[in-house]
């Protein structure tokens, strides 16, 4: 059965500070990493998506990178910003189903 | 603008109480899922739509069911609410064609939360 882990759980950062988010995954047989934002009470937002064959992504300030041999994947964010402040999300597809297995998160807080 | 819409964004309903939750799509896409958030853990696929066939995670109680009359729309249908069934509920969408399934990227509504009184 796969298993998502994310460290830390809890993250506060100051302004400026660049940051990175961890996560492991127990069956390195995906297809694919999404990396989720989470504001409270709200939806997911998908921030980037590495398919397996890949090694990494960026988008803006966020570049995510995939090591599936390890079973590991991180979430680098530079220049953090107030704004960035939420609980980051990332989820693994894997085996004949179309499901995601998602880690519980990292509650990331950004101070002035 | 809102591609996945989930409404409502907050449902209160009494123990036992039958309770349907919204979702509508205009992205067209083929597949639709529902997740369960409770508090401070991971989202948890409790089924989805490939097209017209209907898939069942083996640990979602039969107290959950859903329905799709259309692509646009599917429907969660909790028949009887306990007080463990609070939680966030979140539609998904994504684009799948066959062995390409597990690709795509999956598109979330802002979700519902649900209480239950």
């Amino acid at each position: 059965k796969q298993e998502v882990t994310q460290i830390p759980a809890a993250l506060s950062v100051p302004e400026g500070e660049n940051l990175v988010l961890n996560c492991s995954f127990t069956d390195s047989a995906i297809y694919n990493l999404q990396w989720f934002r989470q504001d409270p009470g709200k939806g997911l937002t998908s921030l980037l998506l590495i398919q397996s064959s890949q090694r990494e992504q960026t988008s803006g300030r966020l570049n995510a990178s995939l090591d599936k041999s390890s079973g590991r994947s991180t979430l680098y964010i530079a220049a953090s910003q107030p704004g960035d402040s939420a609980t980051y999300l990332c989820a693994v597809t894997a085996g004949t189903a179309s499901k995601l297995t998602f880690g519980t998160g990292t509650r990331l807080q950004v101070t002035l | 603008d809102a591609m996945v819409i989930q409404n409502p964004r907050y449902q209160v309903t009494q123990f036992g109480k039958p309770v349907t939750l919204s979702c509508s799509q205009t992205l067209n896409h083929n597949v639709m899922y529902w997740y369960q958030q409770k508090s401070s853990q991971a989202p948890k696929l409790l089924f989805h739509y490939y097209d017209k066939d209907f898939n069942n995670e083996a640990d979602t109680p039969d107290n959950f069911q859903s329905r799709r009359p259309n692509t646009s729309f599917c429907f969660l249908d909790i028949r009887s609410p306990g007080l463990g069934d609070a939680a966030m509920y979140l539609c998904a969408t994504s684009r799948a064609q066959g062995a390409g399934m597990s690709k795509n990227i999956q598109y979330f509504g802002a979700g519902t939360r649900l209480s239950v009184l």
